[in-house]
């Protein structure tokens, strides 16, 4: 069974704003990750935020992390067109030796 | 570093045939992953490996096998290929649980 599920299935903005995603998950983790999938391609990993961390910067991307919720969001500041892409959450389940996908919020930024 | 490939790109099979999907890395990773992207299922994990010689079941593994004879190549059979194995299969590795590398996906359809 998936244990991260994003929130929402798709967001539609325009350039220059910014667009936020949640992801929630069931158990306790080690950590999570989230991921970019362009249409038609492979994921691409884009940042790792531990459980014993709340919050994460990597450019224009911004993780929060809270473990009493079990959830955690993404926030992409000042959108491109070129972000236009689908956002995965990704769970490392505490005792287990794999990651468990949600199914990806999709993302249009219209110029 | 070509990264991760995967071979063939595309394929169209019929009821029954059988076929073997090549997964290779080049970057000396320890853990590499077979998954299936159904639309609206997100990514489900088929089988996965820990190192060379091993290999596990994940969500979904009936209908498929794996091997893992050489560190840097996973191959998925397909023995009997069936419709509902129509999908996108993305081939990933790691270097345990950190950040997984992703293969561009091969597209099979099963008529």
């Amino acid at each position: 069974s998936q244990q991260g599920e994003e929130d929402p299935q798709a967001l539609s903005i325009q350039e220059g704003e910014n667009a936020t995603m949640n992801c929630s998950y069931k158990t306790s983790i080690n950590n999570l990750q989230w991921y970019r999938q362009n249409s038609g391609r492979g994921l691409v990993h884009l940042i790792l935020i531990r459980s014993n961390e709340r919050e994460k910067h990597s450019g224009r991307l911004r993780v929060t992390l809270d473990t009493s919720k079990k959830s955690s969001s993404l926030l992409i500041t000042a959108s491109r067109a070129a972000d236009t892409a689908s956002y995965f959450c990704a769970t490392d389940e505490r005792g287990y030796s794999t990651l468990t996908f949600g199914k990806g919020t999709m993302l249009l930024v219209s110029p | 570093n070509a990264g991760v490939t995967q071979t063939p790109k595309f394929r169209v099979l019929k009821t029954g045939q059988s076929m073997t999907l090549l997964c290779a890395q080049d970057m000396n990773h320890e853990y590499m992953y077979w998954y299936r992207q159904d639309p609206g299922m997100g990514l489900r994990l088929i089988h996965y490996s820990v190192g060379e010689g091993t290999t596990a079941k994940g969500e979904v593994p009936d209908g498929y096998n794996v091997s893992r004879l050489k560190k840097q190549n996973f191959l998925l059979g397909l023995e009997s290929a069936a419709p509902s194995q129509t999908s996108v299969y993305f081939c990933a590795s790691s270097a345990q649980l950190y950040e997984q590398y992703f293969g561009p996906g091969t597209r099979l359809t099963v008529t």
